[in-house]
């Protein structure tokens, strides 16, 4: 089956660093990626959405500028999180679909969670 | 907008006892339909999917789900819980943003198993 990996899994760093989570296709191309943030407990919020070579699609709330999302290949999407501070602690979870056909399914990673100590 | 809403936040049974975890849901079209399960620090597993087709949906792990349009309703059941249905569930909704349809997710049921 179509398997998503996401990278690293756990990470932890000092506030004001900025953070990359990567996420990765391995048995198939991703025209189209999200992301989701998860607060402890809670559900998950769809932060953003993008397609392959174009700019990403932002959810109301979501700065742009403080979570820059690159789509460049069909198999690679990165979330950065610039200037990360502890309210930026969160579980980001991706999730890649092999068009922009709702008719794809939307296949998950395993998630990163980010501790900004 | 899609959106969906898990009636309980937390559901107990005891082991071997039916599973019953509740989810409407809300939609202006035809919807699709997941139920998805998160184990502690863990991404998402789908479960199953109703996509117009039968609506009773035959998942992974015994667990099954129908899709009654009059209630707007999609609970998710099993008949027997075991231990290591302990997780998060999740029902999910498919939405409409600019055409890219991201899934919208419910806030979650947790459910425990009791030995």
């Amino acid at each position: 089956g179509a398997v998503v990996s996401q990278h690293p899994s756990w990470v932890i760093c000092k506030s004001g660093t900025s953070v990359k989570i990567e996420c990765r296709s391995l048995d198939f191309q991703a025209t189209t990626m999200f992301w989701y943030r998860q607060f402890p407990k809670q559900s998950l919020m769809l932060m953003a959405t993008s397609n392959e070579g174009s700019k990403a699609t932002y959810e109301q709330g979501v700065e742009k500028d403080k979570f820059l999302i690159n789509h460049a290949s069909l198999t690679l999407s990165t979330l950065t999180v610039t200037s990360a501070h502890p309210e930026d602690s969160s579980f980001y979870i991706c999730s890649a679909r092999e068009s922009q056909s709702s008719n794809q399914p939307q296949h998950f990673g395993d998630g990163t969670r980010l501790s900004i100590l | 907008a899609q959106s969906v809403t898990q009636l309980d936040s937390h559901v107990s049974v005891s082991e071997g006892t039916p599973v019953l975890l509740r989810c409407n849901y809300s939609s202006s079209y035809s919807p699709s339909l997941f139920w998805y399960v998160q184990h502690p620090n863990k991404g998402l597993q789908l479960l199953l999917k109703y996509t117009s087709a039968a609506t009773l949906v035959k998942g992974i792990n015994g667990f099954e789900a129908e899709f009654k349009k009059s209630e707007t309703s999609f609970h998710l059941t099993k008949p027997s819980a075991h231990m290591s249905d302990a997780a998060e569930y999740f029902c999910v909704v498919r939405g409409f943003n600019s055409g890219n349809t991201p899934l919208v997710f419910g806030k979650g049921t947790r459910l425990s198993v009791i030995a």
